[in-house]
């Protein structure tokens, strides 16, 4: 079974922190994605990544980066938390060309305070 | 215009009837759409995937696709409790394999 990670479950922080995600694949995908999900708005993509080192942005990148050192891992940095940084936060991969299923971590609820 | 439309719902359901789910979206070069399911805290996961027009069956499962109409729909047959969950939709984003557009997901509640 592919198992996507997530470092954290639940996590606070206060305003102004920095705050790292964690992801990991075991999957060897390409493609690996951070999402946050909140009440009435679905998954809004922050960033995807196609290949190490190679980031894109999504459609709500503002406030957020990322990092992608290794193949199997994909972290996301709130670079200065806020409040409306609250939010689910949902790390998904797939495959590359030809398999486009994305599969989700467990997701980190996080509360900036 | 949303990108990816569904219903929010709730759309309450008897037990053992039959759920229709309906998702529109607006990219006419996409070419993959995936329903997922969402328990309450959890994360979503796969329950069906459609690349081609018209049905494709999976268990109780039925996913519709009309890409002239830019519609694609979920049928839940034999409804159970444990279908209640919020289900979205989702379409690959024109051409880019593995990026997503979800909708914002319809809640299904079955009722015994």
């Amino acid at each position: 079974d592919v198992k996507v990670t997530q470092s954290s479950r639940y996590l606070v922080k206060r305003t102004g922190e920095k705050v790292f995600l964690e992801c990991v694949q075991d999957m060897d995908h390409e493609n690996m994605f951070w999402y946050r999900q909140d009440p009435g708005l679905g998954l809004r993509l922050i960033y995807f990544s196609y290949d190490v080192k190679m980031k894109e942005k999504g459609d709500i990148p503002e406030g957020y980066s990322v990092s992608r050192e290794k193949k199997e891992r994909f972290s996301l940095i709130l670079e200065s938390a806020s409040t409306n940084q609250t939010s689910m936060y949902l790390c998904a991969s797939s495959p590359g060309q030809g398999g486009t299923e994305a599969f989700f971590g467990q997701g980190t609820r996080l509360t900036v305070v | 215009q949303k990108e990816v439309e569904q219903n929010s719902g709730p759309l309450s359901v008897p037990e053992g009837a039959i759920a229709s789910l309906n998702c529109t979206y607006s990219d006419r070069g996409s070419q993959s759409f995936f329903w997922y399911r969402q328990y309450s805290g959890k994360s979503p996961e796969l329950i069906m995937f459609i690349y081609s027009n018209g049905d494709k069956e999976d268990g109780r499962f039925t996913a519709q696709l009309n890409k002239a109409s830019q519609y694609v729909s979920l049928l839940i047959r034999d409804s159970q409790p444990s279908d209640s969950a919020t289900y979205l939709c989702a379409v690959n984003r024109g051409r880019s394999w593995g990026k997503l557009q979800f909708g914002a997901g319809t809640q299904v509640v079955v009722t015994p």
